[in-house]
């Protein structure tokens, strides 16, 4: 059983589109997480959710919008798309909110956009 | 920013030898974890070390924290090509909610 899956596993899209990327985790966990991992494989968090509610919101572009329609869905929705946002994306899911979780992740997303 | 580094970038090594990489970083943690990263895949957690420890061994990994020097290492003994794969430390503050890692050590195995 897949415990953090993500679809798609790739996305190639055209600039100025709009796309989703949608995150589920089977874990029970109560927080999850958006990580962008850029061409130099630096991985840096974008969200963090507990329990459906945002307790992390780093400096990411508005057009970047998380959604949490439970614990155990967070999906990113990304508006009018840029080069930059080229990227793999990661989700990932902890037990609680603290710093001494594990952190489990999802395959990953590689979004291309032309 | 806490961003960590490690070291080396990249390290080729023959299968059975021992692989050592570090992680510095810049200001106080709560704990340090290690996180190895197939290609093409997802994080996938490996040890954590807590700033009252010193070192923790899991299988063949060993991981050494010093935290008057900022930094820790990961050890792989006896490595199987199996191990090839992209290593992340990330650091976890006592404030705020999150890791922040590292830039990564690529490990090529050579059978």
């Amino acid at each position: 059983d897949t415990a953090v899956s993500q679809t798609p596993k790739y996305l190639v899209t055209q600039m100025g589109n709009d796309k989703s990327i949608k995150c589920e985790q089977n874990l029970g966990h109560d927080t999850m997480y958006w990580y962008k991992q850029d061409s130099k494989k630096f991985l840096k968090i974008m969200f963090s959710y507990n329990n459906k509610e945002l307790i992390i919101n780093e400096t990411v572009p508005n057009r970047f919008s998380p959604k949490s329609p439970d614990k155990a869905h967070l999906n990113l929705h990304i508006n009018s798309l840029e080069l930059g946002d080229s990227a793999v994306y990661f989700c990932a899911s902890s037990q609680g909110t603290g710093y001494t979780d594990t952190q489990y992740f999802g395959p990953g997303t590689r979004l291309t956009v032309l | 920013s806490q961003q960590g580094e490690e070291d080396p970038q990249a390290l080729s090594i023959q299968e059975g030898e021992n692989a050592t990489m570090n992680c510095s970083y810049k200001t106080s943690i709560n704990n340090l974890q290690w996180y190895r990263q197939n290609s093409g895949r997802g994080l996938v957690h490996l040890i954590l070390i807590r700033s009252n420890e010193r070192e923790k061994h899991s299988g063949r990994l060993r991981v050494t924290l010093d935290t008057s020097k900022k930094s820790s290492s990961l050890l792989i003994t006896a490595s199987r090509a199996a191990d090839t794969a992209s290593y992340f430390c990330a650091t976890a503050t006592y404030t705020g909610n999150q890791f922040y890692f590292g830039t990564g050590t690529s490990l090529t195995v050579i059978p």
